[in-house]
């Protein structure tokens, strides 16, 4: 079946600008994660959904930083006012109920703020 | 704080050698404890993972992982690698207490040679 898919995979953007990244998770998931990786490390917690709320936001490292999932499936990653060290690699994993289940990784959108 | 140590960031083996990696965590509470890979080209994925009972999990392609609780360690082992064993390994730990974060390790980038 369908995997974790994100869009876009890669984003170029300048220095204050607005971004939104998007995942879709597998089918029936109820649990959502975003994370952040850096070069060199691992992935860093951002938020964590089960269904439309967020469970857990306390990985947000700042307020320009926010993520929605309104409907429980899709989720989008929203950036204000981007800065050059937000660049990393956004990932976001889905699982089945919660975190005592295998987290299943998308590819990961690829963020450059230049 | 809640931590993960992962002991070495680059290991290069010839084929057939054996594999030790080593992860070791802070976390109050109740533990789950997981083991990723990703390979080149590909996704995270879960290679195994530990909740309770038998200390010594077996995942896929060989590996295995035993959780010593007096050492906060969760290695991870496979007695003879492959060419095709070649990825990063990311050790990570959740569990009943510091909201629904999953907290991975910096990783372990293993080359093994032909």
């Amino acid at each position: 079946g369908a995997g974790v898919s994100q869009t876009p995979s890669n984003k170029v953007t300048e220095k204050g600008k607005y971004v939104e990244l998007r995942c879709d998770p597998i089918s029936g998931h109820t649990a959502l994660y975003w994370y952040r990786q850096s070069l060199g490390q691992g992935p860093e917690f951002l938020i964590y959904f089960q269904g439309t709320g967020a469970a857990d936001d306390s990985g947000l490292p700042n307020d320009r930083f926010f993520a929605v999932r309104p409907e429980g499936s899709v989720s989008t990653l929203k950036i204000q006012r981007t800065e050059r060290g937000d660049s990393a690699v956004y990932l976001c994993a889905s699982s089945a109920r919660g975190q005592g289940d295998t987290q299943y990784f998308g590819p990961g959108t690829r963020l450059t703020v230049l | 704080a809640q931590s993960v140590s992962q002991h070495n960031h680059h290991v290069i083996l010839s084929e057939a050698a054996s594999l030790e990696l080593g992860c070791n965590y802070s976390y109050g509470g109740t533990v789950n404890l997981f083991w990723y890979v990703q390979y080149p080209g590909q996704h995270l994925q879960l290679l195994l993972k530990y909740f309770s009972g038998d200390p010594l999990v077996k995942g896929i392609k060989g590996f295995e992982a035993e959780f010593i609780k007096s050492k906060f360690s969760f290695n991870l082992r496979k007695p003879s690698v492959q060419w095709s064993d070649t990825a990063e390994y990311f050790c990570a730990v959740n569990g009943n207490t510091g909201g629904f974060k999953t907290i991975f390790g910096a990783g372990t980038r293993l080359f093994v040679k032909a």
